[in-house]
């Protein structure tokens, strides 16, 4: 079957680095889509990555690694307005996303 | 409008009743999606559309139906509800299908 593992929670401080994992299983892959969510709002599109390797967007940066079914999202410089949930989805050979149950992200001032 | 717009934006239903909810979305994006979305459960595909005159299943369709009549607009019909249907409902849309996803503001739907 198909499969988006990423933590349920994370509390992280003001000012501060975190790093939000993904593992994934899925039948084929066309590219890996990180999406911001804030509570009681839609998501919103925040990164995509097809290749292996690093994409970095101002403060926040999202890795691939392909052969091992793993990315991460990186936000650096955390500000309150950053407390989300954060959706890890993956684009499967049908062109459809299958997408993880999303990370939410405290941050303590 | 700009973007992509769903109407009600709450709505509660007795079992049994039927309902649609609206999308309607002004970018002239040719793929668009229904999702679900339950508490501790990643968003699921409920039905898509790639082009207008087609649609197609996604992961959990049924006791959904949906109809893509032209560019714009892509409603979603629960032809008779059930209370395991409660859920916010977010339609989607993007340029093609393997482009990133807009989303609307969602609904949110419940069922006694």
């Amino acid at each position: 079957g198909q499969n988006i593992d990423q933590p349920t929670e994370m509390t992280a401080t003001e000012g501060a680095i975190v790093q939000i994992n993904c593992t994934y299983q899925t039948s084929g892959f066309n590219g890996l889509f990180w999406y911001q969510q804030h509570a009681g709002e839609a998501p919103t599109f925040l990164s995509y990555n097809v290749l292996d390797g690093l994409e970095e967007k101002g403060r926040f940066s999202s890795f691939l690694s392909r052969s091992k079914g793993y990315s991460y999202l990186l936000l650096k410089e955390l500000q309150m307005k950053d407390s989300a949930s954060y959706l890890c989805a993956v684009m499967d050979s049908n062109y459809q996303l299958i997408w993880g149950a999303g990370t939410k992200l405290i941050i303590k001032p | 409008i700009a973007g992509i717009t769903q109407a009600p934006t709450s709505q509660i239903l007795a079992a049994g009743r039927r309902m649609t909810l609206r999308c309607t979305q002004d970018m002239r994006h040719n793929a668009m999606y229904w999702y679900r979305q339950d508490l501790g459960l990643g968003l699921r595909l409920i039905h898509y559309s790639n082009t207008a005159g087609t649609t197609g299943k996604g992961e959990v369709p049924d006791g959904y139906s949906v109809s893509r009549a032209n560019t714009d607009d892509f409603p979603l019909t629960l032809a008779s509800a059930v209370p395991s249907q409660t859920s916010v409902y977010f339609c989607a849309s993007s340029r093609q299908g393997m482009d990133e996803q807009f989303f609307g503001p969602g609904t949110r739907l419940t069922v006694l």
